[in-house]
């Protein structure tokens, strides 16, 4: 059971703008930098933001980060068919009987 | 460019131990920073983080799992070795190993295997 706690859905039609929330505590994003994946259907997890707010190379900038206290927070602007996916925020604990966690996930659904 | 991938057993019997093993290019794991970790995947299920171990042979493992991971790494062969002890079918699993580093206080893992589907039963 992760200690990040994420809605299990969201949707939103082609062009809408979707939010999905992360939220932990003092110990993991209180305290430590948020990571968001993307897992396609029967693919690997790719990285779209990383250190709260930062998007690798090739991430399209409809995807934007933000953090605040013990939430994070993922925004996709103009949202897209190819958006389709799941995704997982991620945080490092600072409890040593925890250390890594990830999200429970958001299935986000384009209408 | 960074690759990694995942080979060992697809099946295993439970009390059993799983071998998996990272074989990558693109990096060195000689490289401050730098590291390798393994997350697993059950099914219909969310990413859980099994282990890590960085360029300078620290390692985390997931407390939950306790004593049964070991994870060590191979640097002249680029190779990070994951055994997982006493297999159970509850660790039925897509097993992906991932480049990680660590500029940021959360370690990145920035490229990922294609994963390993992993089922334990008798």
């Amino acid at each position: 059971q992760s200690v990040l706690t994420q809605p299990p859905s969201a949707s939103g039609t082609p062009g809408q703008r979707v939010t999905i929330s992360c939220s932990g505590s003092n110990t993991n994003i209180g305290s430590n930098t948020v990571h968001w994946y993307q897992q396609l259907p029967g693919t690997a997890p790719k990285l779209v933001i990383h250190s709260n707010n930062q998007r690798p190379s090739g991430v399209p900038d409809r995807f934007s980060g933000s953090k605040s206290g013990t939430s994070a927070s993922l925004a996709i602007s103009g949202l897209q068919s190819e958006d389709e996916a799941n995704y997982y925020c991620a945080a490092w604990d600072d409890r040593l009987d925890v250390y890594y966690v990830f999200g429970t996930g958001t299935k986000v659904t384009v209408l | 460019q960074i690759t990694l991938k995942e080979s060992g057993p697809t099946l295993v019997k439970p009390t059993q131990t799983l071998t998996l093993t990272c074989t990558f290019s693109g990096f060195s794991l000689s490289t401050s920073g730098v590291g390798v970790g393994w997350i697993r995947q059950p099914p219909g299920k969310a990413l859980e983080w099994l282990a890590l171990i960085y360029w300078n042979d620290d390692k985390r493992y997931s407390p939950s799992l306790g004593s049964r991971l070991t994870i060590t790494k191979d640097t002249s062969k680029d190779q990070v070795v994951l055994t997982m002890t006493n297999m159970d079918p509850a660790d039925t699993a897509t097993y992906y190993c991932a480049h990680l580093y660590s500029t940021s206080s959360t370690p990145i893992f920035d490229y990922w295997g294609q994963g390993t589907l992993v089922t334990v039963s008798s």
